[in-house]
């Protein structure tokens, strides 16, 4: 069974500061990891994606992914209010057509 | 630019009575087509997925069907709904070679 793993949370962390979420998989072969925002009541928005080891940044979004730990990070620097939702970690299953997603884990930015 | 829309966008339905849920996508050709579940306190589950008109796989086994009649056209059916099938559905598209999907706004259903 192909798994995702995410800390449910909630991940408190006060306006300014540094989020830091975190996911492992289980399936080694996995080619492509995702990360998703969700907030409450709506559809899930892609933020980034990452394939390569090492880091990807978006603005204040980071993505690191470590093949060999079978580990994925998202940061947000200067986490803002807006940031707080849910966010789920997704990881390419079988034959590149179906993402497994982690349960998600719930983020609150204080002001 | 490339749009996805469903409807409907909640849904009441009693036990026992048909469904059909239906999403479309503009502005791309020949998408990866999913339905996903999200249910209260679970995540996302992966119903089907499409990757042409006609063809269909099913991840699991249920009373849900898809029919994929036109290259932008998903269809998310039941014959007879379960209290179980209550739950956020979402269909979701992919064109990239990375297969990064982008969600539609959902439909919201309860069973009662």
């Amino acid at each position: 069974q192909k798994e995702v793993e995410q800390n449910s949370g909630p991940l408190s962390v006060p306006e300014g500061a540094i989020a830091s979420l975190n996911c492992t998989y289980s399936d080694r072969g996995s080619q492509s990891f995702f990360w998703y925002r969700q907030y409450s009541g709506k559809s899930p928005e892609l933020i980034m994606f990452i394939y390569s080891n090492g880091d990807k940044e978006d603005g204040r979004f980071t993505a690191q992914l470590n093949k060999a730990s079978q580990y994925v990070s998202l940061l947000i620097r200067d986490s803002q209010p807006s940031d707080s939702a849910t966010y789920l970690c997704a990881v390419n299953g079988r034959a590149g057509t179906a993402l497994i997603f982690g349960k998600g884990t719930t983020l609150s930015v204080s002001s | 630019s490339q749009t996805i829309h469903q409807w409907p966008a909640t849904l009441v339905q009693p036990v026992g009575s048909p469904l059909s849920l239906e999403c479309t996508v503009e502005g791309t050709s020949n998408p990866n087509l999913y339905w996903y579940r999200q249910a209260a306190g679970r995540g996302l589950q992966l119903l089907f997925y499409s990757v042409g008109i006609g063809q269909i796989s099913s991840e699991v086994p249920q009373n849900l069907s898809a029919s994929r009649p036109q290259d932008r056209q998903f269809i998310l059916s039941s014959k007879k709904l379960l209290l179980s099938d209550s739950g956020f559905y979402l269909c979701a598209w992919a064109t990239g070679v990375y297969n990064e999907q982008f969600f539609g706004p959902g439909t919201r259903l309860t069973v009662l």
